[in-house]
């Protein structure tokens, strides 16, 4: 059981748009800054978006991210094929003194 | 341009140890700290831990206090991850990354993983 939670997939066509949730609480999310991670099982993850909505350099403009309250958002629009990955959301916990991953999400390009 | 090099494959029989290394290169190895990562077949990213290469302090997850230890060699620009008492479910993929600080932490540069297989 993960402390952050994830839908387990998403899906949509290519251009449209997804949108992945993560839901946590006040000593978590509430309180610290979320960062999202790309992964192709068998390679290595790669950060998306770190400090809630900043993209690292190289990383497409259709990556974006919100926050509010507890939960934050992960926005990937003009979906492309390459996108198929699944996706996870991590941030520090503060009650439990530990880095704390969603249980990730699938995307699927249709 | 950081790159960050694993070890290879291991295969370890259940009780014993398993140590995998973790070589960056591009940065100052001192400057960020080292965290490890692993992703069990079917699974998420199950977090293990980070370490301090300047001072060697560590933070563990929960899960693996009392089993694991986190060193450095910063001479070597080398980190490791030591995973004593093995069982079949700590087979899996493990990543070691540079923890990045901007508002809060992130992870930033990743190696390839490194498979850790316990069979008997």
């Amino acid at each position: 059981q993960s402390v952050l939670t994830q839908p387990p997939s998403v899906s949509a066509a290519p251009g449209q748009k997804v949108t992945i949730s993560c839901s946590g609480s006040g000593s978590n999310i509430g309180n610290n800054y979320v960062s999202w991670y790309q992964h192709l099982p068998g390679t290595a993850p790669r950060v998306l978006l770190y400090d809630t909505d900043k993209r690292p350099s190289g990383i497409p403009g259709r990556f974006s991210g919100s926050k509010s309250g507890t939960s934050a958002t992960l926005d990937i629009t003009g979906l492309q094929t390459e996108d198929e990955a699944d996706y996870y959301c991590g941030t520090w916990d503060t009650s439990l003194s530990a880095w704390v991953f969603g249980g990730g999400t699938k995307v699927t390009v249709l | 341009q950081v790159q960050v090099l694993q070890s290879g494959a291991e295969v370890r029989k259940p009780g014993a140890s398993m140590k995998v290394s973790c070589r960056p290169s591009g940065y100052t190895f001192s400057h960020y700290d080292i965290n490890w990562v692993r992703q069990a077949s079917g699974q998420g990213l199950e977090w293990i831990g980070w370490v301090n290469p300047v001072s060697g302090n560590t933070v563990y997850g929960q899960k693996f206090q009392g089993r694991v230890s986190l060193t450095t060699n910063t001479p070597m620009n080398t980190a490791y991850l030591e995973l004593r008492n093995l069982r079949s479910d700590d087979t899996a993929i493990y990543y070691c990354s540079t923890v990045r600080t901007g508002g809060g932490f992130y992870l930033d540069y990743w190696g390839p993983g490194t498979l850790v297989t316990v069979s008997s």
